[in-house]
C-alpha cells in the first residue's frame, strides 16, 4: 500500500495485560513517530526513529512502554502490564527528508490504533 | 504553559463563510505544520510552511516568525470541512509538537 498502515486498528486488553502495537511506515521513509491521542486532545509525542535508532524517547511516559524499529521500516509500539490510563489512540507517522540533512517534510499518519483497557 | 496554542477550540459556521483558525507558539521553530483530522481518526497533512503564505484549493495558511503565529483560512467553508484542525511545530528536531486542535463544525 501507499500510506502508513498501523495494525490492530481496535484493541481491547484487560488491565495488566501486555499489548503490542504495529506500525509500517511508507517504504523508503527514514523518520517514524509514534503519538498517543487521548479524546478531545492533540496528539502527544511519544517516540522518534531515524532508520533503527530511536533518536528521541523522552515522550514515553512510563517504563512500561517501549518502541523498536530493528530493521529500520517497521516499528513496534509495546506497553507492558496496561493500566486504565494507557486507553488513547496510538498514531504512528513516517517522513522522508527531501533533502539529504533536510529535517523538515511532510508527515504522513497511519489510521491509529484504538487501545481500550478494561 | 503550553508551546502550542490554538484558538477558538470549538467553531461553528454556516456553509460559505470565510473560517479562520489561529496558532500562536512561544518557542523558535524550524516549521509549522496544520494537520487534518476527520471524525473516523484520519489524519490528512494540509500544509508545512516556515515562512509566507500557502494555498491549496480553498486553504490558505500564513506565518508571522516574528510574532510566533500562524492562521489557517477556509474559505467558501463547506459541510465536508467539517474536522478537527491541529498545528503543530518543529524546532531543531524532526520532532512535531502539536495545540489541541480546533474543532470546526459547518452546517448546510
Amino acid at each position: 500500500g501507499a500510506g502508513v498502515s498501523q495494525s490492530p486498528r481496535y484493541k481491547v486488553a484487560k488491565r495488566g495485560q501486555d499489548v503490542a502495537l504495529r506500525c509500517d511506515p511508507i517504504s523508503g521513509h527514514v523518520s517514524l513517530f509514534w503519538y498517543q491521542q487521548a479524546l478531545g486532545q492533540g496528539p502527544e509525542f511519544l517516540t522518534y526513529f531515524q532508520n533503527e535508532a530511536q533518536l528521541d524517547k523522552s515522550g514515553l511516559p512510563s517504563d512500561r512502554f517501549f518502541a523498536e524499529r530493528p530493521e529500520g521500516s517497521v516499528s513496534t509500539l509495546k506497553i507492558q502490564r496496561t493500566q486504565q490510563e494507557d486507553s488513547a489512540v496510538y498514531l504512528c507517522a513516517s517522513s522522508s527528508p527531501l533533502t539529504q540533512g533536510a529535517h523538515n517534510s511532510p508527515l504522513h499518519f497511519g489510521n491509529g490504533t484504538r487501545l481500550t483497557v478494561t | 504553559k503550553n508551546e502550542v496554542e490554538q484558538s477558538p477550540q470549538n467553531l461553528t459556521a454556516q456553509e460559505g463563510e470565510f473560517i479562520t483558525i489561529n496558532c500562536s507558539y512561544s518557542v523558535g521553530i524550524s516549521a509549522l505544520h496544520w494537520l487534518q483530522q476527520h471524525p473516523g481518526g484520519g489524519i490528512v497533512s494540509l500544509f508545512m510552511l516556515s515562512s509566507g503564505k500557502k494555498k491549496h484549493g480553498r486553504l490558505i495558511a500564513t506565518i508571522n516568525i516574528q510574532e510566533k503565529h500562524s492562521s489557517l483560512h477556509i474559505t467558501a467553508s463547506h459541510p465536508r470541512d467539517s474536522a478537527v484542525y491541529i498545528c503543530g511545530i518543529q524546532g531543531g528536531s524532526e520532532k512535531l509538537v502539536f495545540g489541541k486542535g480546533t474543532k470546526l463544525t459547518v452546517n448546510p
